[in-house]
């Protein structure tokens, strides 16, 4: 069975940092590509960023690029958010999805954790 | 980057077909992905590739996909299925591949 759960979530001032840690299991990690989805309170989707199985490719939403950082584990079947510079619109239900095939479907998706940026 | 539209809310009688769409320009030539999610939930894939459905999904969702407009179906609409409706493409020729429509919140009346 395939599982995705996440990590890391909390409160945190603005302008602080925060990793969010995402454990898959039930398939071969390596093999995917993934991604982070964000839903801030009330509102919709948001893709946040992408990697390649091999970690080579990466792509980052304007409103994170050049704060947040992405990253993967292959050997801990672990894919990570490295949160930097927080802000308020920061402030969402943080999902990891895998990413399927060319047409970048996300099959399965995390139960999500929650980070609030607030003082 | 590329633009999702769709319409904020459906309501739809129970047992009544629901239609929800998603613009975007030539989205036709783009395969669409739609993700029901319920409150409190993550998102579940119900239809891929403008008209697969995964397993365990009921037929009663489909999908179509031409133009400049695609289209989730729902048949004999359940109250269930009262949740929000994501559309969702890769654009592969961008570096912002991924982007989700802005969401349909669809109400079984």
């Amino acid at each position: 069975e395939v599982q995705l759960v996440e990590s890391g979530g909390g409160l945190v001032q603005p302008g602080g940092s925060l990793r969010l840690s995402c454990a898959a299991s039930g398939f071969t990690f390596s093999s995917y590509e993934m991604n982070w989805v964000r839903q801030a309170p009330g509102k919709g989707l948001e893709w946040v960023s992408y990697i390649s199985s091999s970690g080579s490719t990466i792509y980052y939403a304007d409103s994170v690029k050049g704060r947040f950082t992405i990253s993967r584990d292959n050997a801990k079947n672990s894919l990570y958010l490295q949160m930097n510079s927080l802000r308020a619109e920061d402030t969402a239900v943080y999902y990891c999805a895998r990413h399927k095939g060319g047409s970048g479907l996300n099959d399965y998706w995390g139960q999500g954790t929650l980070v609030t940026v607030s003082s | 980057s590329y633009v999702l539209t769709q319409p904020p809310s459906v309501s739809v009688a129970p047992g009544q077909t629901a239609r929800i769409t998603c613009g975007g320009n030539n989205i036709g030539s783009k395969s669409v992905h739609w993700y029901q999610q319920k409150p409190g939930q993550a998102p579940v894939l119900v239809v891929y590739d403008d008209s697969d459905r995964p397993s365990g999904i009921p037929e009663r969702f489909s999908g179509s996909n031409s133009g400049n407009t695609a289209t989730l179906t729902i048949s004999r609409v359940e109250a269930g299925d009262e949740a929000d409706y994501y559309c969702q493409v890769w654009d592969s020729s961008s570096d912002h591949p991924k982007v989700f429509g802005g969401g349909t919140k669809l109400t079984v009346l």
